[in-house]
C-alpha cells in the first residue's frame, strides 16, 4: 500500500506551459526527494528537502523548482515546459538513516 | 563517485535458477540498500544492510556486504518470472550528505 502519492501519473503537455507535479506522503518523513529518470537509465537527484522551508538542488541541474511549506507535501514546478523535460519524475521520502519510499512516478511528455 | 555500480548490468536466466548481482562502491558507508523497479514504476525497497553486518536474508533474497572490498551482492534464489525487474544498489555514505547514491541498475529478465 503506497504511503506516498504522485499525481498525475501521466501528463502530456505543450511547450511553454507551466506544470506542477504533486507529491504527498503520509508517513511524517522529514526528508523528501525528486529524481529524474529516463527509460532504462539511472536516477538523477534534482531536488531534495530535509524539512519544512528547506530545499536544495540535487546533483543534476534542473530548470524546475520545488517548495516545502508542509511536511507532507513537496510539489515540483516547471514554469515553461520544453521537450527536453520529457522524462519520468520520481518522488521519494525517508527518515534519517532509513530506507526510501518511492511514489509511482509521473511520466511527463512535452510536445 | 559515491554511486553504487552494479554488475552485470543485464542478466537473463531461466525460471527456477538463482540470480546474483554485484555492487561496488568507493566511499565508507553507513549502510547499503537494494531496491527493485518494475518497468515504468517507482523503486521498491528490498533490503538494508548496515556497515557492521556481513549477511542478511529476506525471503528468497540474500545480501552480503564486504566493507573491506567495498562490495555487496544480491542473490535471488529460485527465481520467478515476477522477479523480472531492474535492481539498484544504493550505498548511504558515511560522511557528507548521507544521501543514497543510486547506480545504473541491473536489468534482470527471468524467462518462464
Amino acid at each position: 500500500e503506497a504511503d506516498i502519492y504522485q499525481t498525475p501519473r501521466y501528463l502530456v503537455i505543450g511547450t511553454g506551459k507551466k506544470i506542477t507535479l504533486e507529491c504527498s506522503q503520509t508517513m511524517g518523513h522529514d526528508k523528501m526527494y525528486w529524481y529524474q529518470q529516463d527509460p532504462g537509465m539511472e536516477l538523477h537527484l534534482i531536488h531534495y528537502s530535509y524539512g519544512v522551508n528547506s530545499t536544495e538542488k540535487g546533483d543534476l541541474s534542473s530548470e524546475s523548482t520545488v517548495s516545502r511549506i508542509r511536511t507532507e507535501h513537496f510539489p515540483l514546478t516547471l514554469e515553461s515546459a520544453r521537450p527536453s523535460h520529457t522524462s519520468q519524475y520520481l518522488c521519494a521520502s525517508s527518515r534519517a538513516g532509513g530506507d526510501y519510499t518511492f511514489g509511482s512516478g509521473t511520466r511527463l511528455t512535452v510536445v | 563517485s559515491q554511486q553504487g555500480e552494479e554488475d552485470p548490468q543485464a542478466l537473463s536466466i531461466q525460471e527456477g535458477e538463482n540470480a546474483t548481482m554485484n555492487c561496488s562502491y568507493k566511499t565508507s558507508i553507513n549502510n547499503l540498500q537494494w531496491y527493485r523497479q518494475n518497468s515504468g514504476r517507482g523503486l521498491v525497497h528490498l533490503i538494508l544492510i548496515r556497515s557492521n553486518e556481513r549477511e542478511k536474508h529476506s525471503g528468497r533474497l540474500r545480501v552480503t556486504l564486504d566493507t573491506s572490498k567495498k562490495s555487496s551482492s544480491l542473490l535471488i534464489t529460485a527465481s520467478r518470472a515476477a522477479d523480472t525487474a531492474s535492481y539498484f544498489c544504493a550505498p548511504e555514505p558515511g560522511h557528507g550528505n548521507n544521501r543514497l547514491a543510486f547506480g545504473k541498475g541491473n536489468q534482470v529478465v527471468v524467462i518462464p
